[in-house]
């Protein structure tokens, strides 16, 4: 069955310093893979995915995440954090073949110190 | 831009009561979802419903749960007869399409649920 892993429960960091998440996942085929972020009392906000293609991918508010097969990773990054950042980030990978049921990781909670 | 939006934020409700949780999905979207997350645990898929039917769900969704599309705008979960166990938030999604590849889930801000 398809799985995720965020190694890190939670993350501090600079405003300014650059940061990267860690997202695993377990998948047999090509996966598509998402980070969504969850900011206090808001909902869940698509950050960027990886359906196909180019394996460094660009989303909103800065972010890129890279996919590499061979690690089984889809880690996000972004060059310098600001304290809006702060919030809970969340690794997902479609689970199946047909449909969109999305498998999540645990989540990483952010925190930006200034 | 398109918007998922759920009523109500917060919901305090018995043990043992129904619960009704309302959502309005984006207008053009066809698959639609329910998630939860209890507080301090991952997100988890509870149903897909396409069609007027679910098209799938886990194990978490059992008899005391069900879904309903009745008119064209909204998505509802109910919860037949609540325990303090389904204390969570729960998140409604949807996509436009079934297809792994083509499709991105937009989620509403979320019905938090708090059962006493």
């Amino acid at each position: 069955a398809q799985s995720v892993t965020q190694p890190d429960i939670h993350i501090t960091v600079s405003e300014g310093a650059s940061l990267e998440l860690r997202c695993n996942y377990s998948y047999g085929a090509t996966p598509y893979l998402f980070w969504y972020v969850q900011s206090p009392g808001q909902g869940l906000q698509l950050l960027l995915k990886y359906f196909s293609g180019d394996t460094l991918v660009q989303g909103i508010k800065g972010f890129e995440a890279e996919f590499k097969r061979s690690q089984s990773s889809f880690n996000l990054r972004k060059p310098s954090v600001h304290w809006s950042d702060a919030a809970e980030y969340f690794c997902a990978v479609v689970a199946g073949e047909y449909g969109n049921k999305l498998v999540f990781g645990a989540g990483t909670i952010l925190r930006v110190k200034s | 831009e398109p918007e998922v939006t759920q009523t109500p934020s917060h919901q305090v409700t018995q043990m043992g009561q129904e619960v009704i949780l309302r959502c309005v999905p984006i207008s053009n979207h066809l698959y639609f979802y329910w998630y939860r997350q209890i507080l301090g645990q991952k997100v988890e898929f509870l149903v897909s419903f396409y069609n007027n039917e679910i098209s799938e769900k886990s194990e978490i969704f059992d008899d005391q749960f069900s879904v309903e599309r009745p008119d064209g705008s909204n998505f509802t979960l109910k919860i037949r007869s609540t325990k303090l166990e389904d204390s969570a938030m729960y998140f409604c999604a949807s996509g436009s399409s079934g297809a792994p590849g083509a499709n991105v889930l937009t989620f509403g801000a979320g019905s938090r649920l708090t059962v006493l």
